[in-house]
């Protein structure tokens, strides 16, 4: 158990929809991480917030958007569904202080468009 | 970042020490190596890294190259549930964006 929460587990949508993916990180760290892990693309760095900051964005389609909010928790906002958008939505964090780079990861969410 | 180089394939007997090795030739002198590993469809699972001397913790031990262009991540004992997808990342440890970027990384099958 990593201490890095989410949810739901699995969530099933039509396209067109709008979903929202919810991440908890570790206790004390301020940093979260978005990756999309699909078929075809691998794991994919979507966008990172510090302490309720951008920053640092990746290949993060302009449908989605994200928060980090003051109790440090993240959603994670996916607009207009599409079928390409099913995938596995892992969220990440890191720990506050230090120059290493080790993140922890949550279990997932596997989303589903039909 | 570094590009890495990682075999997409190997096996290992249980018991035995599962020796991965990364190519990262265009590693920079601030540029830190780190593994991760991902059993199915579960969320990736941090390793150990290092920068240039050999590092050990109690999942594993890195080997880098004196010259820092290549490593190995070794298992000293597979067991079954180390079978999993591991990747080699090269990251420099400056600034405030840490984001980690995923090859293809090598899936290891722990055969028994």
């Amino acid at each position: 158990d990593s201490g890095v929460t989410q949810t739901p587990k699995h969530l099933i949508t039509a396209t067109g929809q709008r979903v929202t993916l919810r991440c908890s990180p570790r206790s004390g760290d301020l940093s979260v991480y978005w990756y999309q892990q699909s078929l075809d693309q691998g794991l994919q760095f979507l966008i990172q917030y510090y302490n309720g900051e951008e920053r640092a964005k990746g290949n993060i389609l302009e449908r989605f958007s994200a928060q980090q909010f003051p109790d440090l928790h993240s959603e994670l906002n996916l607009s207009s569904l599409e079928l390409g958008d099913s995938a596995l939505y892992f969220c990440a964090s890191s720990p506050r202080q230090g120059w290493t780079y080790e993140q922890y990861f949550g279990p997932g969410t596997r989303l589903t468009v039909t | 970042d570094a590009k890495t180089t990682q075999p997409p394939s190997m096996d290992c007997a249980e018991g035995r020490a599962a020796n991965l090795p990364c190519n990262h030739s265009t590693i920079s002198g601030n540029e830190y190596v780190y593994w991760y590993r991902q059993i199915h469809s579960q969320g990736p699972q941090y390793i150990i890294h290092g920068l240039k001397n050999n590092e050990t913790n109690e999942m594993a031990s890195l080997i880098i190259t004196e010259d820092r262009k290549s490593s190995t991540l070794i298992l000293p004992h597979a067991t079954l549930r180390d079978t999993a997808v591991y990747y080699c990342i090269v990251r420099v440890a400056s600034g405030s964006a840490r984001q980690l970027t995923f090859g293809s990384g090598t899936q290891l099958t722990v055969l028994p």
